[in-house]
């Protein structure tokens, strides 16, 4: 079956630092890649996603580009802020006719400090 | 700009109750999704809901747990005889139809707590 696999966290980071937080994924279909966050108390929103090979998502300043050769699409940024402490889960869909569901990773949780 | 909204966003009820969790999606989609996260853990898929019924449920999904759209805007979940395992956050989501690309929009959930 479809599933995917994060770094485990919790990431701790001074502010200004680079991030990268690994994902890999499997997949029986093609699949679309997606970061969800989700902050302190709030539900989970999309950060970006990537719908084929080689295509990049990105969003506030966030970055993560499909690899089909790696299975992968790691999330990077290059100076985060301590208002990016979250967590995010790496997701996957893959559509097929009907109940395409998103599959997610476990999150890692991400700590910025000043 | 169009949202999933949940309700209730917290409820508290004693083991063995009845729970019904509410949820209006994005007013032009067609496939429906309940999630739940227990605390500190992922999310896990419950169920899928397209053209009034059930596309896809997970092992977690039983004969406890049962959806409905009663009149075209709601998607309810009930928990007909809640456990304390059922204690989670559950999200309600939603998404467009088969153009899309499989983007998913999520409500910010109902956290149920049973005691």
């Amino acid at each position: 079956g479809d599933s995917v696999t994060q770094m485990e966290g919790p990431v701790t980071l001074s502010e200004e630092a680079f991030l990268t937080i690994n994902c890999t994924y499997t997949a029986t279909g093609y699949p679309s890649l997606f970061w969800y966050v989700q902050y302190p108390g709030e539900g989970l929103q999309l950060l970006l996603k990537a719908t084929k090979a080689d295509d990049k998502g990105s969003n506030k300043g966030f970055e993560a580009t499909y690899r089909k050769e790696t299975t992968s699409f790691h999330l990077e940024k290059g100076s985060v802020q301590v208002s990016d402490s979250a967590v995010y889960f790496c997701a996957l869909s893959v559509l097929t006719g009907g109940g395409n569901k998103l599959t997610f990773g476990t999150g890692t949780q991400l700590k910025v400090e000043l | 700009e169009p949202e999933v909204t949940q309700t209730p966003s917290h409820q508290v009820t004693q083991m063995g109750q009845e729970v019904i969790l509410r949820c209006v999606p994005i007013s032009n989609h067609l496939y429906f999704y309940w999630y739940r996260q227990i605390l500190g853990q992922k999310v896990e898929f419950l169920v899928s809901f397209y053209n009034n019924e059930i596309s896809e449920k997970s092992e977690i999904f039983d004969d406890q747990f049962s959806v409905e759209r009663p009149d075209g805007s709601n998607f309810t979940l009930k928990i007909r005889s809640t456990k304390l395992e059922d204690s989670a956050m559950y999200f309600c989501a939603s998404r467009g139809g088969m153009a899309n690309t499989g983007e998913l929009f999520f409500g910010e959930g109902s956290r149920l707590t049973v005691l």
